[in-house]
This record gives structure tokens, sequence and C-alpha cells, in this order.
């Protein structure tokens, strides 16, 4: 199993960069990295997937090493509508199975 | 384009009663998830259809959970008898089409509290 760890928590301020980086030391060959972003009382909403180096949308930058064993998301200039609570998972390949785990909850100060 | 619908969004009932959930995925959508989020956690797996068969109900507790996506469509879940731990979101997504890579969309949940 492609287990990820990542901080429980982390505190910021607006306008500040924001990184949360992310453990799969068990990642397969055809594994993707997704990233899912989770508000109160919402369902989580897809943020950004990426299989190496860097990926970059309208809403963040995704950083993976040549190893793939980590990954970072990263949020810049955050403000207070960023503070959710946001998953790293690994998307599996051999089962076609992604696996939430209790994320990061990231809190943003003003 | 409409999201993920889900009714009813808060539901209280005492234990051993039996509820039931409802899910209108998004229009085209082929693939549906039923996720239990309990409080702290990130969701867990239930149930994954395609189309109208099941692809993985591992993790439903059979027991006392059921689901069914009639049509390829719509879904019920439903809990008979409810227990005190089945407190929790219980979450309907979707996706275009199988696959783990495949973005979900979540709807908004449903509360479910058990007294």
């Amino acid at each position: 199993l492609a287990k990820t760890t990542q901080p429980i928590s982390m505190d910021s301020y607006e306008g500040q960069e924001v990184n949360i980086t992310c453990s799969h030391n068990n990642i397969a060959t055809n594994d993707y990295i997704t990233w899912y972003q989770q508000f109160p009382s919402q369902g989580p909403r897809f943020i950004i997937q990426g299989y190496k180096t860097k990926v970059t949308n309208e809403v963040a930058s995704l950083f993976i090493p040549a190893d793939r064993k980590s990954s970072t998301l990263s949020l810049p200039r955050v403000s207070l509508s960023d503070t959710a609570v946001y998953y790293c998972l690994v998307a599996r390949r051999r089962d076609d199975k992604i696996i939430f785990g209790k994320g990061t909850r990231l809190h943003i100060l003003p | 384009e409409a999201g993920v619908a889900q009714s009813p969004r808060y539901k209280i009932i005492e234990k051993r009663q039996s509820v039931a959930f409802w899910c209108n995925p998004i229009s085209g959508h082929a693939t549906l998830y039923w996720y239990q989020q309990i409080l702290g956690q990130g969701p867990k797996l239930l149930i994954q259809f395609q189309n109208n068969g099941v692809v993985d109900d591992s993790q439903l507790p059979k027991d006392r959970f059921s689901a069914e996506r009639l049509k390829g469509v719509d879904s019920t879940l439903k809990i008979q008898p409810a227990k005190l731990e089945d407190s929790a979101v219980y979450l309907c997504a979707s996706s275009l089409a199988q696959g783990s890579y495949n973005e979900q969309f979540f709807g908004p949940g449903t509360r479910l509290t058990v007294l």
C-alpha cells in the first residue's frame, strides 16, 4: 500500500506561500499523486494531480522529485478562504483505488 | 453544470432505526462512490459502482448497509438497523469513468446522527 504521511496541521498568514509536504515511500511506478481540498460542511474537491516533476494550475503547484517518494503542494499567496483540510492521495493503478488519510488542517490567519 | 446532489442534508435517528440516503451524480458520469466520513478523519470508501454494477464493496458492512444504483444513474444507500458508530457524514461522489486517476466530484454529504 502506498500510504501517505502529511502534517496534521499547519498555520500560515494571509499573503504567504504555503507548502504542504507529503511522503509516499511505497508509491508504485504507475501511481499518480493527487491532492484534494475540503472545506467545512462540504465534500472534498480535486485540486491537482501529477506524476513527476512539476504541475501547475490556476489554484496550486505540485512538485514531485525524481524518486517520487514525496510531493509538495504549493499554494501561492493564501487568503482566509484557503482554510481547509488538504488530502494527499496516491491514485493506485494496480487496483484503481485512492485512499484518504487524515489530511492536513491548514489554518490561515489574518 | 450541476454538481452531485444528495438528500437529505441532515438526518437524526435513534439506534436500531433505518435510514436511506439518495444521490444524483453528475450527468454522464458512469462511476459512483459512497464514502463514510467520521469526524476528524478522511473519507472511507464504502462502495463503488460502474454504471449499475458493483466494482468494490469490500468495506461495506453488509450486515446492515446496502446500496443500489438502478438504471446506472441515481443511487441510494441504506442502513438498517443503525448503530451509534454510524454517526458520520455520508458522501456521494461521481467520476466520468472508472480509474483511480479520474477526478472525483463530491456532493455536500448527508450528516447522520444516531442517538
